[in-house]
């Protein structure tokens, strides 16, 4: 069945950078894409960016411009998340989710991965 | 941005009655190149990854039973249980996917047994 598995909890001091991992399973994994969305304690889901896997483009949301890189590794069909300069407020729970291109946007998540806690605090 | 909004923030239905949730956009959502709304809803259980529901506003994804369906058109939408269960216990959210350049959720809406 399609999996995606993320991986596990970070605890990161202010200012260091965070990779989190996303392994795809159980589909051609360049035919999709990956999204990354995240959770605040309490707080509900904010989108940061997409990725093919099909060509490698990206978009990120504007409050992420310049913090966050998305890429992926397809021989291991693998989408990576690297967000810099961690500052308390991003202290939340990131998921993967693989979404599929209708036309010329990527439309609905469908699954998602289980989600990585990364904290930072000093 | 668009903005999504749900109501209400909490809803309490007896197992078997009828449960219903909307949300309204800031801007339509309708293609209208296509007459679709690009609107999903996802249910939300406590230590789980969400889960799609529905798709293009009114298809359920796959495996969801049919007691969920989804409706509305433009910037009006429904979710609708038809008839609560137990495991129906979650937070449901509703997302435009209309916005290539953000997409955006409500803020969720719990729904309890009462």
């Amino acid at each position: 069945q399609v999996q995606l598995v993320q991986s596990g909890a970070e605890v990161k001091k202010p200012g260091a950078s965070v990779r989190v991992s996303c392994k795809a399973s159980g589909y051609t994994f360049s035919t999709y894409g990956i999204i990354w969305v995240r959770q605040a304690p309490g707080q509900g889901f904010e989108w940061m960016g997409w990725i093919s896997a099909y060509n490698g483009n990206t978009n990120y949301a504007q409050k992420f411009q310049g913090r966050l890189t998305l890429t992926t590794e397809t021989s291991t069909s693998t989408a990576y998340l690297d967000l810099r300069s961690l500052r308390p407020d991003d202290t939340a729970l990131y998921y993967c989710a693989r979404v599929k291109k209708d036309g010329a946007r990527w439309v609905w998540f469908d699954p998602w991965g289980q989600g990585t806690l990364v904290t930072v605090s000093s | 941005d668009i903005v999504m909004t749900q109501s209400p923030d909490s809803l309490a239905v007896s197992l078997g009655e009828r449960a219903t949730i909307n949300c309204k956009s800031s801007q339509s959502v309708l293609y209208s190149s296509n007459n679709k709304n690009y609107l999903a809803w996802y249910q939300h259980k406590p230590g789980q990854p969400p889960k799609l529901l529905i798709y293009w506003a009114s298809t359920r994804g796959s495996g969801v039973p049919d007691r969920f369906s989804g409706s509305g058109s433009g910037t009006d939408f429904t979710l609708t249980i038809s008839s609560l269960q137990a495991e129906d216990v979650a937070v449901y959210y509703c997302q435009q996917y209309y916005s290539v350049q953000m997409y955006t959720f409500g803020q969720g809406t719990k729904l309890e047994i009462k």
